[in-house]
Parts: structure tokens; C-alpha cells; sequence
């Protein structure tokens, strides 16, 4: 079945460096992906998404790249913010495999902190 | 316009107990999906509803279940809670279109003790 792999946190940075979230999938069909982020207390927000293969995602500073080759979206920031500091989810809808909408497998998430 | 909302944000109940989780997809929005997310098994499909139908079901026993109303409101009931069941659970909208992202609620807190 479907899977996501994503990099194991917390991964800790300072402001402004650059951050790099690995994530890989396996698929049967040809999933569209998403990052979403978590922040504390709350719900998952859609932070980005690519739907075919070379799309490139971007929000917020935030870019990922659909990779079909090495079945990879890769997540990453040039300049991070403590307001950055969550955790992120990578995530893939398959749903001509699926026949669904609302059916995503999602990685474990990746907890980012940021300090001053 | 309105996110999706539910309801209540907090629950605390015992074991042996049913609960009934309530969830208000964006407007326009027909496909409603809930999710489980716990420390240990992370983010976990539940089930999927569109036009007051189950479309998908997940890995968990017949004590987790749900419906959606023709306004595409949707609530998922849980009986005879276990302590396992703890748990933050999601509701998520989505349009019914290829590619349309999940919309997420900021989830109901369930503690069973």
C-alpha cells in the first residue's frame, strides 16, 4: 500500500538558518502531495502541494518539489523563523488508487524548533 | 468564511462510555473525512463521508462510527470507550475535486480514563 517516510525529529535550528525536512513515498498510481504543519493545540493547515511530477510547491517561504525519479518532496526554508517552530506532515493522496478525497496517508511529522 | 468547526474542543469520559464528536465543514465543501492522531500511531484514517454516504473506512473496530447529514455535517460516535481511544481527533472538508486539499478543524481532545 501507500506509505510516507519522512525524516524523525525534533530537529533543532537557530533563526535563520535553513531547514530540510526529507520525505520519500512509495504510491501505486500518481498521488498528488501536500506538507501540512501543526502547531500547538490546534489543527493540521495545508502548507503546500503538487499534484504532478517537477510541480514545485511554495507558501510562506516554504518550497518542495515533486521528484517522481527518487519518489521524493522534500521540504525546505531558506531563512527560518522562531514562529516556524511546529511540526510538519508530509502527506499523499492517491486517489485514482484511492477512490477518494479525503483519504491521505501521512508521515509521522517532523517537530521543528527554532530558537532565538 | 468559516474554517471548520468542532465540537466540543475537550471530552472527558470513562471507560465503557459512548461519545459523539460533531464537525461543521466549510461551506460548500461535500466530502467530510475524520481522522485519529495519537503519540504513538501518528495520524490515522477514520472514515470519509460525501452525500450523507460512508465512501471510505479505516482500520478500526465497528465501535468507531459515523454519519453526515444533508447539510454535510457529520458526527462520529464512539462506543465502549477503551483507555486507548484517547486520542485528538480531526475533521477534515474537502471540495470533491482531484487534488483538493483536506481543510482540518482544530480537533477534539478526547481522555478516557
Amino acid at each position: 500500500g501507500d506509505s510516507v517516510t519522512q525524516m524523525e525529529g525534533p530537529v533543532t535550528l537557530s533563526e535563520e538558518a535553513f531547514l530540510t525536512i526529507n520525505c520519500t513515498y512509495t504510491a501505486t498510481g500518481y498521488p498528488s502531495l501536500f506538507w501540512y504543519v501543526q502547531y500547538p493545540g490546534e489543527g493540521l493547515q495545508l502548507l503546500l502541494k503538487a499534484t504532478k511530477a517537477d510541480d514545485k510547491g511554495s507558501n510562506k517561504g516554504f518550497e518542495a518539489t515533486y521528484r517522481k525519479e527518487t519518489t521524493s518532496f522534500h521540504l525546505e526554508k531558506g531563512s527560518v523563523q522562531v514562529s516556524d517552530s511546529a511540526v510538519y506532515f508530509c502527506a499523499l493522496s492517491d486517489q485514482e488508487t484511492t477512490d477518494s478525497w479525503g483519504k491521505l496517508q501521512f508521515g509521522a511529522g517532523t517537530q521543528v524548533v527554532v530558537t532565538p | 468564511k468559516a474554517g471548520v468547526t468542532q465540537t466540543p474542543r475537550y471530552l472527558i469520559k470513562t471507560r465503557g462510555q459512548q461519545v459523539t464528536l460533531s464537525c461543521s465543514p466549510i461551506s460548500g465543501h461535500r466530502s467530510v473525512s475524520w481522522y485519529q492522531q495519537t503519540p504513538g500511531q501518528g495520524l490515522q484514517f477514520l472514515f470519509e463521508y460525501f452525500s450523507e454516504t460512508q465512501r471510505n473506512k479505516g482500520n478500526f473496530p465497528g465501535r468507531f462510527s459515523g454519519r453526515q447529514f444533508s447539510n454535510s455535517r457529520s458526527e462520529m460516535n464512539v462506543s465502549t470507550l477503551e483507555l486507548g481511544d484517547s486520542a485528538l481527533y480531526l475533521c477534515a472538508s474537502s471540495l470533491v475535486s482531484r487534488s483538493s486539499p483536506l481543510h482540518f478543524g482544530n480537533g477534539t481532545r478526547l481522555t478516557v480514563t
